[in-house]
């Protein structure tokens, strides 16, 4: 157990419609890292927030947004879903976000499915 | 630019078999961190180990080994005597070292099949 938590596990939803995606970082990690996983495009980062503040972006869409509270915990809001956006999305959390790198430790992932 | 080439797209052994997995890495930087993490039928990311550019010191823990040489730009991983519960895709992956954010780059990903 990685010690991230995400929720939930598995969604099933049309496209059009909106999703949020919730993770839980480590107990004492500051950092929250999105990753999309699909077939086509592999692991590709989509944002980086750092104690509620963002600090990069990758391949988010527009359609994409996130945010991390002041707990912590962070949310990936999906909007406008299509069929393409069905992957399995990862939260990270590391207990820092610059110069001293460490390992992130990754959560189980959400599995979107878009119909 | 970085960029992560895990060149071998999927293998299968039988097992008690070593195997080595490939990963070639580009990057600019001089302080990086290169990863490899597991990724079981169960879809979870389970992290294996950590490396950074200053430490060409190779790694053993238990069956799995690593050889990392930067005048090659590769960190291979080694299975020896590989068993039925190490079937999964193995990501490689790059991390830049920059002030106030990091992310990671990673390799497509190697399947490996391990047959009993």
């Amino acid at each position: 157990d990685s010690g991230v938590t995400q929720t939930p596990k598995h969604l099933i939803t049309a496209t059009g419609q909106r999703v949020t995606l919730r993770c839980s970082p480590r107990s004492g990690d500051l950092s929250v890292y999105w990753y999309q996983q699909s077939l086509d495009q592999g692991l590709q980062f989509l944002i980086h927030y750092y104690n509620g503040e963002e600090r990069a972006k990758g391949n988010i869409l527009e359609r994409f947004s996130a945010q991390q509270f002041p707990d912590l915990h962070s949310e990936l809001n999906l909007s406008s879903l299509e069929l393409g956006d069905s992957a399995l999305y990862f939260c990270a959390s590391s207990v820092a976000g610059g110069r001293l790198n460490t390992e992130a430790f990754f959560g189980q992932g959400t599995r979107l499915t878009v119909v | 630019a970085q960029k992560v080439t895990q060149a071998q797209t999927e293998i299968s052994v039988v097992e008690k078999e070593d195997v080595t997995l490939d990963c070639v890495y580009e990057t600019r930087d001089t302080t990086y961190y290169l990863f490899w993490y597991k990724q079981p039928p169960s879809g979870e990311l389970v992290f294996l180990i950590r490396r950074n550019s200053f430490d060409e010191q190779n790694e053993i823990s238990g069956r799995y080994s690593w050889n990392f040489q930067k005048s090659t730009s590769s960190f291979n991983f080694t299975i020896t005597a590989s068993q039925v519960v190490d079937s999964a895709v193995y990501f490689c992956a790059l991390s830049e070292a920059l002030y106030n954010f990091n992310k990671f780059y990673f390799g497509s990903g190697t399947k490996l099949n391990v047959k009993p």
